[in-house]
């Protein structure tokens, strides 16, 4: 069975400090895909993201950077100095033929 | 890339009236296309997806229902709302299995009383 776990269900920050969301997978499969998309109060969600299970390497951004690590089935979110407009709601998502998402992590920053 | 519409952007209804929400994607062709429901929670729920015209799979046997009737249209329905069907609802399209990400729509706000 598929599942994505995203463990925080809400964080605070204070501007300018960095955050890392955590998100946490399962599969059987070897190949897939993992993903991280925001959704802003508007509603619509936004990609961010895109790896496949055969690209480890770690990803920057601008501020984003993703760390994938299949020894820990782990694909993670750092934003480094973060702002007012990072407020959203972030969701880490693992594909196959369909996509599961995790419940996803409420991120408050402070200004 | 997709540009997803949906409409209407918010919605009250009342208990036991019907419902259509619609939603069409540009910018590509033969996409799949999917229904979530967003509850207070936050979680997204998967409600259907299609693969082509016709072609409707449920996730989760419910009040509602989906067609497909054209490529890039994919309407969600009910002839009965009720008080449970409130939440937001988003239409999604890719392309392909799995490796390409879903684009989403800006959401349907229904509000059932």
């Amino acid at each position: 069975a598929q599942k994505v776990t995203q463990a925080q269900t809400e964080i605070s920050v204070v501007e300018k400090e960095d955050v890392t969301l955590d998100c946490v997978y399962e599969t059987r499969d070897t190949t897939y895909y993992l993903f991280w998309y925001k959704q802003p109060p508007s509603g619509e969600l936004v990609f961010l993201i895109r790896r496949n299970s055969f690209d480890e390497q770690n990803e920057i951004s601008g501020r984003y950077s993703w760390n994938f690590q299949k020894s820990t089935s782990s694909f993670n979110f750092t934003i480094t100095a973060s702002q007012v407009v990072d407020s959203a709601v972030y969701f880490c998502a693992l594909s196959l033929y369909q996509f599961y998402f995790g419940t996803g992590t409420s991120l408050t920053v402070i200004p | 890339s997709q540009t997803i519409h949906q409409w209407p952007a918010t919605l009250v209804q009342p208990v036991g009236s019907p419902l259509s929400l619609e939603c069409t994607v540009e910018g590509t062709s033969n996409p799949n296309l999917y229904w979530y429901r967003q509850a207070a929670g936050r979680g997204l729920q998967l409600l259907f997806y299609s693969v082509g015209i016709g072609q409707i799979s449920s996730e989760v046997p419910q009040n509602l229902s989906a067609s497909r009737p054209q490529d890039r249209q994919f309407i969600l329905s009910s002839k009965k709302l009720l008080l449970s069907d409130s939440g937001f609802y988003l239409c999604a399209s890719s392309g392909g299995r799995g490796a390409n990400e879903q684009f989403f729509g800006p959401g349907t706000r229904l509000t059932v009383l």
